[in-house]
């Protein structure tokens, strides 16, 4: 079956310090895949999407890696700050947008 | 409002009632989406409509759940005969497509089954 999952479930790092998050994947057919943030009690928040066709995009702060061989995804935030501090989820989209969510990492930024 | 709009924002009901949960999407996006967040879980799927097309009730996890959708408005998600594992968070999502765009999420409905 489908799954996503997450190797850390807790993540602390000091502001200013560059943050990365990583997932894994199971479906090999998946093609797009996108990051979200949720801060406690909100809804999640879209960050950066990636499609199979690539392995690595950048917005602003955040890398997107993609790397197929071994089914591994990971976000990376530059210069993290305490307002970055939330949980993120990888989601693998199935088709139509249902999404497959991983558990989630919780990144928690010292000042 | 500018933002997918849930309600209520917290809900709590007794094991066996039905509760009704609703969903305001965006104005112009033709899908909307409803995803159950378990406590210190990830989102899993339930049900999505999108336009005048049949909704897709894969995710949906027993006849106990139904969720209906006027037009491209408002949506609602009922669960009947409420049991205890049915406390959640219920997200509401909506989108320009199922093919396009990202998904903007509402703040949820908080379920307490007790």
């Amino acid at each position: 079956g489908e799954s996503v999952g997450l190797h850390l479930p807790t993540l602390s790092v000091q502001e200013g310090d560059n943050s990365i998050i990583n997932c894994a994947y199971s479906n090999s057919a998946s093609d797009y895949f996108i990051w979200y943030k949720q801060e406690s009690g909100k809804g999640p928040q879209f960050i950066i999407d990636i499609r199979s066709n690539m392995d690595k995009r950048q917005g602003q702060r955040v890398t997107v890696l993609l790397n197929k061989t071994v089914k591994h995804l990971s976000l990376q935030i530059a210069a993290t700050q305490p307002g970055d501090s939330a949980v993120y989820f990888c989601a693998e989209n199935t088709g139509f947008q249902k999404l497959v969510f991983g558990t989630g990492t919780r990144l928690l930024v010292s000042p | 409002g500018a933002g997918v709009s849930q309600s209520p924002s917290n809900k709590v009901t007794e094991k066996g009632k039905d509760v009704e949960l609703r969903c305001d999407p965006i104005s112009g996006h033709t899908a909307l989406y409803w995803y159950r967040q378990r406590l210190g879980q990830g989102l899993e799927f339930l049900i999505y409509f999108q336009g005048n097309s049949a909704p897709d009730k894969s995710g949906l996890p027993s006849d106990r759940f139904s969720a209906e959708r006027t037009g491209e408005s408002v949506s609602t998600l009922t669960i009947q005969r409420t049991q205890q594992e049915d406390s959640a968070v219920y997200l509401c999502a909506s989108s320009l497509g199922v093919h396009t765009g990202e998904l903007f999420f509402g703040e949820g409905s908080r379920l307490t089954v007790l």
